[in-house]
């Protein structure tokens, strides 16, 4: 079963750029992560699929402000341009054929 | 546009079962591309993947969970439910039903309280 390495927590200026990183256990760095966006009180959003060639796909109207990349077990969501509703959390997601599991979350605070 | 809905009880008493619906509309649940999911989110923590089921009714669980979890579809009304049996304090959560693989849709989410 993979496992999900996420920093709890990440701070950035308006305008400037951060980059949240999603380690995958040993074994499994081809896997598909998911990455979802969680604003304070609301539900979780979709934002984008990274495979493990650094391929991404956004979901439907996240702006190209987001991206995604992969090197190995390092899975990576970066955000350019910060905007102050860009402060939630951000989870990363991946799964096998019998199983799935998240990361634990990272926050992100806009300065 | 796809959209999914949480329903059920608010509260639930120690060791009784929570159930819960996810009702699917602008699209169909019975689609082989995709499947569907519940998670869940205690207060102030991380999501929890409960489990995952097919149209055709062919389930995964969550291992930490499945001796207490069944998801069960039905297609005919477009929906797929959550039953957890013996419950405690500790499945207090909001609890979130989803659009498999990618989670790319969810439902609003609906706080759940075991209390007595």
């Amino acid at each position: 079963q993979p496992v999900l390495t996420q920093s709890s927590s990440a701070s950035a200026s308006l305008g400037s750029s951060v980059k949240f990183t999603c380690t995958l256990s040993n074994g499994h760095s081809r896997y598909i992560i998911v990455w979802h966006q969680q604003q304070p009180g609301k539900a979780p959003r979709y934002l984008m699929k990274v495979e493990g060639s650094g391929t991404y796909n956004r979901g439907s109207g996240v702006p190209d402000r987001f991206s995604g990349s992969s090197s190995g077990a390092d899975h990576y969501l970066t955000i350019s341009n910060l905007q102050s509703e860009d402060e939630a959390d951000y989870y990363c997601e991946t799964w096998d054929s019998s199983t799935r599991v998240f990361g634990g979350g990272t926050k992100l605070s806009v300065l | 546009q796809l959209q999914l809905q949480e329903s059920g009880p608010g509260l639930v008493k120690p060791s009784e079962t929570l159930s819960l619906t996810c009702t699917v509309s602008g699209g169909s649940i019975s689609s082989s591309t995709y499947y569907w999911g519940w998670i869940r989110q205690p207060p102030g923590k991380g999501l929890e993947w409960i489990g995952s089921i097919y149209y055709s009714g062919s389930t995964h669980y969550n291992p930490s969970l499945k001796s207490r979890v069944t998801i069960s579809v039905d297609t005919s009304k477009n929906q797929f439910s959550l039953k957890l049996t013996s419950v405690t304090a500790a499945d207090t959560a909001v609890y979130y039903c989803a659009r498999l693989p990618n989670n790319d849709y969810w439902g609003q989410g609906t706080l759940v309280t075991v209390s007595s």
